[in-house]
């Protein structure tokens, strides 16, 4: 049981080049999520997908996004990518409806923009 | 718009010293708590989570939170840490059982406990 694979998980871009992060879960999971890490600011959230078929902004979504391809697969893409968006970026899921349940990382891409 | 603090940004214990980290979030109604870990260079790995019940919550590791509601906070404890739990902890909230489940964090917590 893999749980949530991102790749690639080390990348480096040149300033104006384009990308995209690929996130995939086996869990069977309603939502997904695209954080960034960034040192002293914690995970901040890009874009989530409460479920197949949607997608929402989070707190900084300016710069990405986003497609939901099918329940298991939720990817990630810099049209053209700035040194602001040298981070971690880690994907995650999780369950959908009843008591919460927590969220499911990746092993995170680690993204530098030259 | 929900929010979480986390007070102590960088902690450095002495081995079998006792831990505490502060969390507090600032939505009012529903919510659920989690702490995650992160170790150097690894994910995010869930610590313990809290959604309803007893507001004492215990983890893995030795991990343990208390939730008070009219304080809106979640602290982190562990009465005795070790070299091992070094790392980043993170305090999360969630809006609970409606709506989407967005995952606000706080900025972390960087742990350095000295053998």
């Amino acid at each position: 049981n893999a749980g949530v694979t991102q790749t690639p998980k080390f990348q480096v871009l040149k300033t104006g080049q384009s990308m995209t992060l690929q996130c995939a879960q086996d869990m069977n999971h309603n939502s997904m999520y695209w954080y960034r890490q960034d040192p002293g600011m914690g995970l901040r959230l890009i874009y989530y997908s409460a479920s197949e078929g949607t997608t929402d902004k989070g707190e900084v979504p300016n710069g990405y996004n986003v497609s939901r391809l099918n329940k298991r697969e939720f990817s990630l893409r810099l049209e053209s990518a700035a040194p602001s968006q040298t981070s971690v970026y880690f994907c995650a899921s999780s369950e959908w409806g009843g008591e919460g349940t927590e969220a499911f990382f990746g092993q995170g891409t680690r993204l530098t923009v030259v | 718009a929900q929010s979480v603090s986390q007070h102590n940004h960088h902690v450095i214990l002495s081995e079998a010293a006792s831990l505490e980290l502060g969390c507090n979030y600032s939505y009012g109604g529903t919510v659920n708590l989690f702490w995650y870990v992160q170790y150097p260079g690894q994910h995010l790995q869930l610590l313990l989570k809290y959604f309803s019940g007893d507001p004492l919550v215990k983890g893995i590791k030795g991990f343990e939170a208390e939730f008070i509601k009219s304080k809106f906070s979640f602290n982190l404890r562990k009465p005795s840490v070790q070299w091992s739990d070094t790392a980043e902890y993170f305090c999360a909230v969630n809006r609970g059982s409606s709506g989407t489940y967005k995952y606000i964090f706080g900025t972390g917590t960087r742990l350095k406990v000295l053998a």
